[in-house]
């Protein structure tokens, strides 16, 4: 019962590197997230997919690049790291929903610090 | 578009004693769904509650229940009973339960049980 697995837990990445974060779910969910939190705001809507091979920006999408190509896998790209994206990245997916709580399953989160 | 509001920073509570946790959202859907998540410092995400804006009767979940006041646009939470591993930042998210299904967070209350 893996849920959703992020990897890296933590990272460190130097101004202007890039990298993926991994999120891999194996619930067959169709929904999947990507938040970012930092203190004192909660966390944020980056980037979502209501399943494979459709994604769409959230509320702070800029920086960070998305694909779906399979039902398990949402990866997060930082294209050109920055001071500013320091934070924690939390991934969650869900089942489709017809106003029914399924919920969300988070992952257990990456702490990104880029220096 | 979605918002969550809690105006509530951080709550100090004797053990024991019940806490309520403010929330309160504004949305032009007519369907949507109203979650609960305890945060502890270990970092992940857990799911408490869950209400359905269409749901007639106050959600519940062993010592959680929500407040559900449509018409106020408030679901604060209330945690009978509070215990000393009730400590966590708490989160209010919305979703709409239609179209995206994209899930909205306000930005948090820490609560602290004192002994």
């Amino acid at each position: 019962n893996a849920g959703v697995t992020q990897t890296p837990k933590f990272q460190v990445l130097k101004t202007g590197q890039s990298m993926t974060l991994q999120c891999a779910q194996d619930m067959n969910h169709e929904y999947m997230s990507w938040y970012r939190q930092d203190p004192g705001m909660g966390l944020r809507l980056i980037h979502y997919s209501v399943g494979a091979g459709i994604t769409d920006q959230g509320e702070v999408p800029n920086g960070y690049n998305v694909s779906r190509s399979t039902t398990e896998d949402f990866p997060l790209r930082l294209l050109s790291a920055a001071p500013s994206q320091t934070s924690v990245y939390f991934c969650a997916s869900s089942r489709s929903l017809q106003g029914i709580n399924y919920g969300y399953t988070f992952g257990s989160g990456t702490r990104l610090t880029v220096v | 578009a979605q918002k969550i509001t809690q105006t509530q920073p951080g709550m100090f509570v004797q053990e024991k004693e019940a806490v309520t946790l403010d929330c309160t959202y504004d949305t032009s859907d007519q369907s949507y769904g109203l979650f609960w998540y305890k945060q502890p410092s270990s970092g992940e995400m857990i799911f408490l509650i869950y209400q359905g804006s269409y749901d007639e009767q106050n959600a519940t979940e062993g010592r959680y229940s929500l407040n559900f006041q449509k018409a106020r646009k408030s679901a604060n939470l209330v945690i009978s009973a509070s215990q000393l591993g009730d400590s966590a930042m708490y989160f209010c998210a919305m979703r709409d339960n239609q179209g995206a299904q994209k899930l909205v967070f306000g930005q948090g209350t820490r609560l602290t049980i004192n002994p």
